[in-house]
């Protein structure tokens, strides 16, 4: 069945970088998008970016010069970098395949992420 | 960005009651329009898509309308597992976005 597993340090240190991997199975990556979400704690849902089934990525403006995505089609495996954390990164971040037309059907269990010193 | 107004922000109704949630979409978006539902400590779950169509698995109980560019979701009968945070979505234009929420509880 499809699922999606995130994973990834749950701290990290001002300023540094955030390494996040969604790990995919039940559906391939060439065939399905795969979009990152953040959601502050309580608070609504941000979409970050996503990586489209033919490999290539879309940012979101506020956070492109921050962020890459990336992936592994060999170990179904959607990669998320963030440079220059701080503290309103702090958030729990999920990975989701878009069932086409970016409608998000499956979404991973996320990873809460705290950016402290 | 467009921008989805969504209301109330928080609700509290009856068991067996119906409610409305409402999306307003800050211009035209064609019916690309989500809902998912979210409880606590869980990820969301996709209820709706292009406005109206129920997703797999998710009762009749929910449903999607339009009139414009503010769309609805309302919940008939509802039920203790109905209970949580409700988000609308439009993707159809880049970046998606999301309403704020809506925070149904039971009475």
């Amino acid at each position: 069945q499809v699922q999606l597993m995130e994973s990834g340090p749950g701290l990290v240190q001002p300023s540094e970088t955030l390494s996040l991997t969604c790990t995919v199975s039940g559906f391939s990556l060439t065939s399905y998008n795969v979009h990152w979400v953040r959601q502050p704690p309580g608070k609504g849902l941000e979409w970050m970016g996503v990586m489209w089934s033919g490999g290539s990525t879309d940012y979101n403006s506020a956070l492109k010069s921050r962020l890459s995505i990336s992936r592994d089609t060999s170990k179904n495996q959607v990669f998320l970098k963030m440079n220059s954390l701080q503290s309103e990164d702090t958030t729990t971040y999920y990975c989701a395949r878009d069932k086409g037309g970016g409608n998000f059907d499956y979404w991973g269990q996320g990873v809460m992420v705290t950016v402290s010193s | 960005d467009i921008q989805m107004t969504q209301s109330p922000a928080s609700l509290s109704a009856s068991l067996g009651e119906t409610v409305s949630i409402e999306c307003l979409a800050s211009e035209d978006i064609y019916s690309n329009l989500a809902w998912y539902q979210q409880k606590p400590g869980k990820s969301p779950q996709l209820l709706i898509y292009y406005a109206s169509s129920l997703q797999d698995g998710v009762p009749s109980r929910f449903s999607g309308s339009e009139s414009g560019t503010q769309y609805s979701l309302e919940i008939n009968s509802l039920q203790p597992e109905d209970e949580g945070d409700y988000f609308c979505q439009q993707s159809y234009k880049f970046p998606p976005t999301f309403g704020a929420g809506t925070k149904l509880e039971l009475k």
